[in-house]
C-alpha cells in the first residue's frame, strides 16, 4: 500500500546536538511539507518541496535544514540553532504542487529535548 | 498573509446536541479541507471543498464553505462520544508560484461528555 513512512516515532535530543526526521513516501507525489505541531496548537509550515534539488522555507524555518535529493525523500535536520525543538513534526505529501488535491500525512515524529 | 481562524478553541458537548465549529480565514481561496486529530496521532482527513456553496456530509458531520464570506462551518448533529477529537480546518495558499501550501487554523477540541 502506497503512503508517507516517518521515523523514528519518538526521538530525544540533547542541547546542542543536530537530529534527523525521515520522511519517505511511495504515493510518486511531487511535493512535500514538513510541519510542526506545539501541544495545543495548529500546524505551522517549516519548509517544502515541489521537485527534486528544490526547496523552500516556510513560516518557521529558523533552525531547520532539510534536503530533497531523491522524489521519495525529505528529511529534515532539527539543528542546534533550533532553542525549543521540543514539537511534534508531521510529514505530508501532495500529488501535484499547483494543484487542488488530497494532502497525505505521515503518522509523525515526537521530538523531545533532554 | 493568509490567516485561518477557528472557533471555539474547545467546545464541550453532551451527547445528543448539535453543535458547529466555524473556520475563517483571511484571503480568497476556494480550496478548504477539514481533518480530524485525536491525541498523539496523525492528520485524518474528513472533507475536501473545493467551491463556493459546497457541501459535503459523512455519518453526523457536515461541512460547508462560503467563499464569498471567507467561511467554512463544520456541523456535528447528535454528537457520540467516538467524534471526541481536534478538528482543523486548513486553506491552501499559493507560496511565491504555483505551490499551494495548507494553512492551518488552531483547531478545536471537541470533548463530548456522556
Amino acid at each position: 500500500d502506497g503512503g508517507i513512512t516517518q521515523s523514528p516515532k519518538y526521538l530525544f535530543r540533547k542541547e546542542g546536538q543536530n537530529v534527523t526526521l525521515s520522511c519517505e513516501q511511495n504515493l510518486n507525489h511531487d511535493a512535500m511539507y514538513w510541519y510542526r505541531q506545539d501541544p495545543g496548537q495548529g500546524l505551522r509550515l517549516i519548509y517544502y518541496s515541489q521537485i527534486v534539488n528544490d526547496f523552500q522555507k516556510g513560516d518557521i524555518a529558523e533552525g531547520y535544514s532539510v534536503s530533497r535529493e531523491k522524489k521519495e525523500s525529505f528529511p529534515l535536520t532539527v539543528t542546534s540553532a533550533q532553542k525549543n525543538p521540543t514539537a511534534f513534526y508531521l510529514c505530508a505529501s501532495s500529488i501535484w504542487a499547483s494543484r487542488p488535491g488530497d494532502y497525505t500525512f505521515g503518522s509523525g515524529t515526537r521530538l523531545t529535548v533532554v | 498573509e493568509l490567516k485561518v481562524e477557528q472557533n471555539p478553541l474547545f467546545l464541550s458537548m453532551q451527547e445528543g446536541k448539535n453543535y458547529t465549529i466555524y473556520c475563517n480565514y483571511s484571503t480568497t481561496s476556494d480550496r478548504l479541507y477539514w481533518y480530524r486529530q485525536d491525541p498523539g496521532k496523525s492528520l485524518e482527513s474528513l472533507f475536501v471543498l473545493l467551491s463556493n456553496g459546497a457541501v459535503k456530509q459523512e455519518g453526523r458531520l457536515m461541512a460547508s464553505l462560503d467563499t464569498k464570506a471567507r467561511l467554512s462551518t463544520l456541523h456535528i448533529t447528535a454528537a457520540v462520544h467516538d467524534l471526541s477529537a481536534t478538528y482543523f480546518c486548513a486553506v491552501d495558499r499559493a507560496y511565491g508560484g504555483a505551490t499551494n501550501k495548507l494553512i492551518f487554523g488552531t483547531g478545536t477540541l471537541l470533548a463530548v461528555q456522556p
